[in-house]
């Protein structure tokens, strides 16, 4: 079945540590985006990609980064710049070709700061 | 720009009593309307959709009517179960330009946190 794997389910990450969150669709779908979720609060978009080898900014991008160098693939990695990195991350990916289409989502990766 | 407003939680609710989820919306041009659902400690599935005015979308006993004169995408489930407790996020999807990207991102409300209590 297609679907979206995120991995792993559970990271912790030291102070001062880079973490890389993965994600993996086997949809053929165009465009893919990470999300962070804190208690109580909505999805906060981090990064998206229409295309490979191609990215945008979502509205909290400071100390995150990602690549998209296969259209299955969009790695998200955590940097020592972002101050508060406990969260959950979602990943979601979309056809991208009208509006009738929503996201399909990952399960998440809960990232804790030990 | 786009945006979705949903009423805030938590809503708690007894087994088997009736549901409303409201919800409204800002957009340009056309948008379709999306209802998805967040059990604990997993990712968000897509419960409903409608993609045009007077469109109702159901699934698994919920229900949405996409009604353009009010803007609205109020979520109902006439008897609701245990199970139903999760966190429940209306989304919108509008052309590019409308939401000032490039393209169909999807705009998301905050969530609403329901509880029911056996």
């Amino acid at each position: 079945d297609g679907g979206i794997t995120q991995s792993p389910k559970y990271l912790f990450r030291k102070e001062g540590q880079n973490v890389t969150l993965s994600c993996e669709q086997n949809l053929n779908h165009d465009a893919m985006y990470w999300y962070r979720q804190d208690p109580g609060q909505g999805l906060r978009l981090i990064y998206y990609s229409q295309i490979v080898n191609d990215f945008q900014k979502g509205d909290i991008a400071e100390g995150y980064s990602v690549s998209r160098e296969k259209k299955e693939s969009f790695p998200l990695t955590v940097t020592s710049a972002q101050k508060n990195p406990t969260a959950f991350y979602l990943c979601a990916s979309s056809i991208d070709r009208g509006t009738n289409y929503g996201y399909t989502f990952g399960s998440g990766t809960r990232l804790t700061v030990v | 720009g786009d945006s979705v407003t949903q009423m805030e939680g938590p809503v708690t609710l007894s087994e088997e009593a009736f549901l409303t989820i409201n919800c409204t919306y800002t957009a340009t041009g056309y948008p379709s309307l999306f209802w998805y659902v967040q059990y604990p400690g997993e990712g968000l599935q897509l419960l409903l959709k409608a993609t045009k005015a007077d469109d109702k979308g159901s699934n698994k006993g919920f229900e949405a009517t996409y009604r353009k004169e009010t803007t609205s995408f109020h979520l109902e489930k006439g008897s609701v179960q245990v199970s139903d407790s999760a966190v429940y996020f209306c989304a919108l999807s509008a052309p590019p330009g409308g939401s000032g990207g490039s393209n169909y991102k999807l705009t998301f409300g905050k969530g609403t946190l329901l509880t029911v209590n056996p």
